[in-house]
């Protein structure tokens, strides 16, 4: 499985709303990431988790806040969002040795 | 920080001619450089990637070049075929797992048949 699931593909929320993106890997990675991407823009580092430990916050706003349950799954829950935080989403992973493997993204609204 | 400029943001080429994307970087820290390819609507994909400890690498159509001393590296792509194009980014960064990656900005390349 060299396959990295992203849920949920779209999602739109109210400024006031609370959500969570799900990302999962099977493939054994230690390190995990979550990048934000614009339309026409590369991808934005926003976390990385080592060994299920938070390694790299580019210093990303307290609305967004990443969680790493175990060494398969990674979690961003989503607070009191603006209308610039609409973006696609990607989770990816990687382990020593090994290229990053990015997810489908999940495609956010904030209306 | 890591700084990588990419050019051009836009190459139109014809169908089986060849395309270069051409990428610097500024911190001779780095020592891994990935390309990726992106269509639209899809997730980034890794198409070709380079060690600093090698100059040029070869896969099929795509090869990357690595200059060191000038902190610059290339992908090149020949016999383009309509189903190349998409957004192509070049990145920069140090190889182990957990590190950051520094993305150039894109280049969107057409291959028109």
């Amino acid at each position: 499985d060299t396959e990295v699931t992203q849920t949920p593909k779209h999602l739109v929320m109210g400024m006031t709303n609370k959500k969570s993106l799900k990302c999962e890997q099977h493939m054994g990675h230690r390190a995990m990431y979550w990048y934000k991407q614009k339309a026409k823009k590369p991808p934005e580092l926003m976390f990385v988790y080592s060994y299920e430990k938070l390694s790299i916050n580019e210093s990303v706003p307290s609305r967004f806040s990443p969680e790493c349950p175990n060494s398969s799954l990674l979690n961003l829950h989503l607070h009191a969002l603006q209308p610039e935080d609409s973006a696609l989403y990607l989770c990816a992973s990687s382990q020593e040795g090994t290229e990053r493997f990015f997810g489908s993204g999940t495609q956010l609204s904030v209306l | 920080g890591e700084n990588v400029e990419q050019h051009p943001s836009t190459l139109s080429v014809q169908e089986g001619d060849s395309a270069v994307i051409k990428c610097t970087y500024s911190d001779s820290a780095s020592n891994y450089f990935p390309w990726y390819k992106q269509e639209l609507g899809k997730r980034p994909q890794l198409i070709i990637d380079i060690r600093s400890n090698v100059g040029e690498k070869k896969d099929q159509r795509i090869a990357v070049t690595l200059n060191k001393t000038a902190k610059h590296f290339s992908l090149h792509i020949t016999e383009t075929q309509p189903e190349d194009s998409a957004v192509y980014f070049c990145a920069a960064g140090q190889w182990a797992a957990g590190n950051k990656l520094t993305f150039g900005g894109g280049t969107r390349v057409l291959v028109k048949p």
